[in-house]
């Protein structure tokens, strides 16, 4: 246990509906990170926060999602209208700060049918 | 072509060989990290570095931040070693913190 959780572990959903990951930090954290991982390939940056400011988004993260941490304490991702590209494993990962050691939760697995 | 490349993509040993994963990355860093990842998708950071070498029980890590050139070294490997080994860097040129991931090295220690 890295200290890290992730809810739900696994989703699966219809495509064209809503769904919502929570990420809970390691709690002194100021830093959370998502991450989104497809089968045989390293993660993908989606985007960061430091407290609770958005600071990068990658361009995967399309108008579809959008992420918060309200209070710099957990985070949520939400995918509204998923498409079955969708599907993978979303990972969250937390650091002290900048270069720092990161720590990663167990990820939600997003299969969209 | 990725800006991190991992070699190799996959690896099978027997019980107790010396193991190294290999990584290369074109630009400039700030840090270079080494993660494992067993089935299930849980990932575990091994080592954080950005010069020299370091050693955490079986596990070496060294870097050679001239060449671009990383390598993760596994001793008197056990089939609990079994996993994805991911090198991932922190790009120099990068105000966030964003990390660039190579694809993975699949380790598979036999008994």
């Amino acid at each position: 246990d890295t200290g890290v959780s992730q809810d739900p572990r696994h989703k699966i959903t219809k495509r064209g509906q809503n769904v919502t990951f929570r990420c809970d930090p390691i709690s002194e954290h100021n830093r959370l990170y998502w991450y989104r991982q497809t089968l045989g390939q390293g993660p993908e940056f989606l985007t960061y926060f430091q407290n609770e400011a958005q600071l990068e988004k990658s361009r995967l993260l399309s108008d579809r999602f959008s992420a918060e941490r309200p209070k710099g304490s957990f985070s949520t991702l939400e995918i509204q209208r998923t498409e079955q590209g969708d599907s993978a494993m979303y990972l969250c990962a937390s650091s002290l700060g900048y270069n720092e050691k990161l720590f990663f939760g167990s990820g939600t697995q997003l299969s969209v049918l | 072509k990725n800006e991190v490349e991992q070699s190799p993509q996959n690896l099978t040993a027997q019980e107790g060989e010396f193991i190294t994963i290999n990584c290369s990355y074109s630009v400039g860093i700030s840090a270079l990290h080494w993660l494992q990842q067993h089935p299930g998708g849980g990932i575990v950071s091994l080592f954080m570095l950005s010069s020299g070498k370091k050693k955490h029980g079986r596990l070496i890590a060294t870097i050679n931040i001239q060449e671009k050139h990383s390598s993760l070294h596994i001793t008197a490997s056990h089939p609990r070693d079994s996993a994805v080994y991911i090198c991932a860097v922190l790009l120099r040129e990068t105000s966030g913190s964003r990390l660039t991931f190579g694809e993975g090295t699949q380790l598979t220690v036999n008994p």
